[in-house]
């Protein structure tokens, strides 16, 4: 059963602290969204990536936020340094899309719980 | 801009009554909309996806519409039952950034 896995699932630290953030998508799926979710907003689109490439990022604080995807395998979101205001849950979403199109049907990942102090 | 509404305010109905969430969106063209449903402490998980030439789509219990004069997407799930309590969402798809609603919550009571 194919799965999008993240870690870590908790992550509690401290302000001014470099968080790192992972994903494994599914196997085959070319595209990989990360998403913040809060009671306030919902669930915000930060950056998408299709073949590896950023697709969009414009939902992300490019001072403090950023995400890659070194291999097809793994996507990182990582914030530094890390302030209050980012307590959230991270997901972590893939799934295979077609140019020009946003992908169909996203399967996400069990999230990241990131307090930050 | 670009707007997805749901209703903010849980919908409670009691068990085995047909429960009906609603999706309205505007500044979209969505080629198709996709509905999720999400439970608490995970991640949102897909149910259905309806595209804009069809009026309608089924899956055991659940139906969904999809209005595009309307603008708007229904989400029924038919003989609701305790497990059917999580929250709903709906996303409007297509050449576009993907963005989600902030859902429903949907309360099922025996």
């Amino acid at each position: 059963d194919a799965r999008v896995t993240q870690t870590p699932r908790d992550k509690v630290t401290e302000m001014g602290q470099e968080v790192t953030m992972r994903c494994q998508p599914i196997l085959g799926h070319n595209t990989v969204f990360w998403y913040r979710q809060t009671m306030m907003q919902g669930l915000e689109l930060l950056a998408y990536f299709r073949n590896r490439a950023p697709l969009d990022d414009s939902g992300m604080p490019k001072d403090r936020f950023s995400a890659e995807m070194p291999d097809a395998t793994l996507a990182t979101l990582k914030i530094q340094p890390s302030e209050p205001r980012d307590s959230a849950v991270y997901f972590c979403a893939s799934g295979l899309g077609l140019a020009g199109e946003s992908t169909d049907t996203q399967y996400f990942g069990p999230g990241t719980r990131l307090t930050v102090l | 801009s670009q707007k997805i509404e749901q209703n903010s305010e849980a919908l409670n109905i009691q068990e085995g009554k047909t429960a009906t969430l609603t999706c309205n969106y505007t500044n979209y063209s969505p080629a198709y909309l996709q509905w999720y449903r999400q439970d608490p402490g995970r991640g949102p998980v897909f149910l259905l996806l309806i595209r804009e030439n069809e009026k309608e789509k089924r899956k055991e219990r659940l139906k969904v519409t999809f209005d595009t004069t309307l603008k708007q997407s229904l989400f029924h799930i038919t003989a609701s039952q305790p497990a059917d309590s999580a929250t709903y969402l709906c996303a409007p798809g297509g050449s576009y950034i993907p963005t989600f609603g902030r859902g429903t919550s949907l309360i099922v009571h025996p």
